[in-house]
């Protein structure tokens, strides 16, 4: 069976320092992986994806991640964050035995991005 | 273009009342969802429709009904509501049926407490 984990459940940063937040995944065939950022009160929205191809995922707002097979782990990166990076992210995994496309997600991290 | 809809936005209800959560998407897609959120616990699959005239249960369909009515609305009914089932619920919909690797476009959320 599917699961994921985010190693960490808040990470507090200062304005302009690097963040990783931490996700592993289990699953015995392919993959595809997903960051999703949660604004408070707001639904959630999709950060990045991999589904195939280059390890190096890019997405918005400078955020990417890397896929690694081996570790089997999707750790979300930004090398400077912002006030306004200050939201909840929400690692998710999906594989081609999952009918209608559903997501696993893990338990979220809690940014907290302080001036 | 509004995306993902919900009504209502807040609820609360007695232990024992019923209520229908409306959703509805404007993007023409297929494949439409209803997660649970609770702190510490991410988001949970509760009903998935792949189509239109198909549901299928996900991790956590106990207590709860839904309906795809046609194909841009997806309701989910509780029949007879306890305090267990206090959390926020998230409509999301995706392009394509088989939805493996599709981006999720996610509702604003129900806030929902049961006395």
């Amino acid at each position: 069976a599917q699961s994921v984990t985010q190693l960490d459940s808040q990470v507090p940063v200062f304005e302009e320092a690097p963040v990783e937040l931490r996700c592993n995944y289990s699953s015995s065939v392919s993959v595809y992986l997903f960051w999703y950022v949660q604004y408070p009160n707001q639904g959630l929205q999709l950060l990045l994806k991999y589904l195939s191809g280059s390890t190096l995922v890019k997405g918005i707002n400078g955020f990417e991640a890397e896929f690694n097979k081996s570790q089997t782990s999707f750790h979300l990166r930004k090398p400077s964050v912002h006030i306004s990076d200050t939201a909840e992210y929400f690692c998710a995994v999906s594989d081609q035995n999952n009918q209608g496309g559903k997501l696993i997600f893990g338990q979220g991290t809690e940014l907290s991005v302080k001036p | 273009n509004a995306g993902v809809t919900q009504t209502p936005k807040f609820q609360v209800l007695k232990t024992g009342q019923s209520m229908t959560l409306q959703c509805a998407q404007d993007m023409n897609h297929n494949s439409m969802y209803w997660y649970r959120q609770d702190p510490g616990m991410g988001l949970r699959l509760i009903y998935y429709s792949a189509s239109e005239g198909t549901t299928d249960k996900g991790e956590v369909p106990n207590g709860y009904n839904v309906s795809r009515l046609n194909k841009r609305e997806f309701s989910l009914r509780l029949e007879s509501a306890a305090p267990s089932q206090t959390s926020v619920y998230f409509c999301a919909s995706s392009e394509y049926t088989s939805g493996v690797g599709d981006t999720q476009y996610f509702g604003p959320g129900t806030r929902l407490t049961v006395l």
